[in-house]
């Protein structure tokens, strides 16, 4: 079964511009989430989509966006680049869009997209 | 809000030696409690979630936690390490506001020497 994928793998881009990066689930997984890993750090989060709708929202500006498609994949938009979002960029997806007591909502992890801002 | 604290930024042990490595847990509720490996790069692997069942919990390759709550710690123990052990470990709580969100710690580097 193929895992959690994400694209690009690597790219590089220059102050001010824009980038794209998209991740498809687990096949049946309806719940996307986004975290951003600086060097040296552990993973935050900036988005969780479940069934197309935004779910949670962490401590990022504006510039971040992202969206959720019919097919459960999902983008992640990053505008105006700064220096400081060189980060490897990871996506995570669940079957269900929140953990209980019967189901812990565990979350499967690809291998992210590592971002350099020159 | 919850949090998790990782107590060592870096830990060192020999090969076949007894893993330990800490973590304690900040939470006005019964937290949701992970810990997860991270290679180098390669994205992160679940080795292990509490979720208020028993509190001894079993996970993959011999790794195993135990959640004390008189002491607010999740601890990640192994009892002989092995080379391919040396990795990144995140303790993880997840959020109870409902979704998915998971909390991390800053990360214990692991370390196996022969």
């Amino acid at each position: 079964d193929a895992g959690v994928t994400q694209s690009p793998t690597h790219l590089i881009k220059t102050r001010g511009q824009q980038v794209t990066l998209r991740c498809s689930p687990i096949s049946g997984h309806k719940s996307v989430s986004w975290y951003q890993q600086v060097l040296g750090q552990g993973p935050q989060f900036i988005f969780q989509y479940y069934e197309k709708e935004e779910r949670g929202r962490g401590n990022f500006p504006d510039r971040f966006s992202a969206r959720q498609f019919p097919n459960y994949s999902s983008e992640l938009n990053v505008n105006a680049l700064l220096l400081g979002d060189s980060a490897l960029y990871l996506c995570a997806s669940s079957l269900v869009g929140s953990g209980s007591a019967t189901n812990t909502g565990e979350l499967f992890f690809g291998e992210g997209s590592r971002l350099t801002v020159l | 809000a919850q949090s998790v604290t990782q107590l060592d930024s870096h830990v060192s042990v020999s090969e076949g030696t007894p893993v330990l490595l800490r973590c304690n847990y900040s939470s006005s509720y019964s937290p949701s409690l992970f810990w997860y490996v991270q290679h180098p790069n390669k994205g992160l692997q679940l080795l292990l979630k509490y979720t208020s069942a028993a509190t001894l919990v079993k996970g993959i390759n011999g790794f195993e936690a135990e959640f004390k709550k008189s002491e607010t710690s999740f601890h990640l123990t192994k009892p002989s390490a092995h080379m391919s052990d040396a990795a990144e470990y995140f303790c993880v709580v997840r959020d109870t506001g409902g979704g998915n969100k998971l909390t991390f710690g800053t990360g214990t580097q692991l370390k196996v020497e022969l």
